[in-house]
């Protein structure tokens, strides 16, 4: 089983439409939670992180965190053309401190 | 703040040569990281630093590759002899303490 799992995708949605990014991890002491975005040929870029349970909201994005079932989501609303690149989940872990980060989730917004 | 700084770029070289990525972190952030992506297998933790110091570096594939961080400001990773299946982007990052990381523009490595 792999640290932290994604669906690799593509998820694809119509603008304007929430867009739903699910993220599993297997390590019970992680802390903190976070999710960068990615566009192609471009570095990763942090647009979220979560260290308890429960929704945080920033704008179009709202992170949830739900440690007993080991799950984190990224929700986007009202997608836009220029959401579409790929979202990668990466769970602190707990005893090292090491961010190990899932596959990654392509998301095509298409107008 | 000009972020954390890679260099260079792009690296083509031949099988068998020696490269040398360079990175400088955020003025700081105490810690510091070296991740390789790949499309087959993501992106993967190499190796990180703390304090300057080398904390974990199961990540490195072999003894080809190794990493120094002689002060706050300067980090490089070197692979010697090169192979083409070092073919990949690397990517720096760091972050303060218990923090998010910041990454760089990352190093595009073509082994020929």
């Amino acid at each position: 089983q792999k640290e932290v799992e994604q669906n690799s995708g593509p998820l694809s949605v119509p603008e304007g439409a929430i867009a739903s990014l699910n993220c599993t991890y297997s390590d019970r002491g992680s802390q903190s939670f976070f999710w960068y975005r990615q566009y192609s040929g471009k570095s990763p870029e942090l647009i979220m992180f979560i260290y308890s349970n429960g929704d945080k909201e920033d704008g179009r994005f709202t992170a949830q965190l739900n440690k007993a079932s080991q799950y984190v989501s990224l929700l986007i609303r009202d997608s836009q053309p220029s959401d579409s690149a790929t979202y990668l989940c990466a769970v602190r872990n707990g005893n090292t401190g090491k961010l190990i980060f899932g596959q990654g989730t392509t998301l095509q917004v298409k107008p | 703040d000009a972020g954390v700084i890679q260099s260079p770029r792009h690296e083509v070289t031949e099988m068998g040569q020696e490269v040398t990525l360079r990175c400088k972190p955020i003025s700081g952030h105490n810690s510091l990281f070296w991740y390789r992506q790949t499309m087959m297998r993501g992106l993967e933790l190499l190796i990180y630093f703390n304090n300057n110091v080398p904390i974990d570096d199961s990540g490195m594939p072999e003894d080809r590759f190794s990493a120094k961080m002689p002060n706050a400001s300067f980090s490089t990773l070197k692979i010697q002899p090169s192979e083409p299946r070092d073919s990949a982007v690397y990517f720096c990052a760091s972050s303060p303490q218990g923090g998010g990381y910041t990454f760089g523009s990352g190093t595009r490595l073509t082994v020929v």
